[in-house]
């Protein structure tokens, strides 16, 4: 049984640019969170997926923005990207009737040059 | 006031002893509670939750949990070295989860 999976494990862009980071929840998870790490730091919540619709968000800008799939996949795309971006993105998914016991996935480690 | 504080690290403790976890929450409505493991250049790994007040044990791992002093531990028995990571206190509410910023523990053999 794979667990979440995330893709690619790690990837450098060039501020300004775009980035779309891919997340695969765990069989049979419906539910889908993504989470910014900066060094030192512990996660912080972007925003949560479920029925493909974006149920919460927490304090991101417009430039962060997420999709979910019918299969329960999700993207996260961040736009105009900064410095302070270069972080490790989270993804974790939980079945709807347990969230929020959330299992994360290997994460995407992100560098913005 | 930050949501969830943990204690600073980091902790150092002799193999074969207890390393001992505190982490505070400031929203009272918070209803579950966990712990997760992160190893170096690793995501975190989900480890213990609870939901009520007491105590609930899992292997060498108790975590304990006060609502009305909106506190909650984590006790590692018997460390062994690869305990050694660190360790995230998460707080639920309304469907999000908010991290401490961690405590990293050493077990010295």
């Amino acid at each position: 049984d794979a667990g979440v999976t995330q893709s690619p494990t790690h990837l450098i862009k060039t501020r300004g640019q775009q980035v779309t980071l891919r997340c695969s929840p765990k069989s049979g998870h419906d539910t889908v969170s993504w989470y910014q790490q900066a060094l030192g730091q512990g996660p912080q919540f972007i925003f949560q997926y479920y029925e493909e619709e974006e149920r919460q968000r927490g304090n991101f800008p417009d430039r962060f923005s997420g999709h979910q799939f019918p299969n329960y996949s999700s993207e996260l795309n961040v736009n105009a990207l900064l410095l302070g971006d270069s972080a490790l993105y989270l993804c974790a998914s939980s079945p709807e009737a347990r969230v929020p016991e959330a299992f994360f996935g290997q994460g995407t480690r992100l560098t913005v040059v | 006031q930050k949501e969830v504080e943990q204690n600073s690290g980091p902790l150092s403790v002799p193999e074969g002893a207890i390393a001992s976890l505190n982490c505070t929450y400031s929203d009272r409505g918070s209803q579950s509670f966990f712990w997760y493991r992160q190893y170096s250049g690793k995501s975190p790994e989900l480890i213990m939750s609870i939901y009520s007040n007491g105590d609930k044990e899992d292997g060498r791992f108790t975590a304990q949990l006060n609502k009305a002093s909106q506190y909650v531990s984590l006790l590692i028995r018997d460390s062994q070295p690869s305990d050694s990571a660190t360790y995230l206190c998460a707080v639920n509410s309304d469907y999000k989860l908010s991290f401490g910023a961690g405590t990293t523990v050493t077990v010295r053999a």
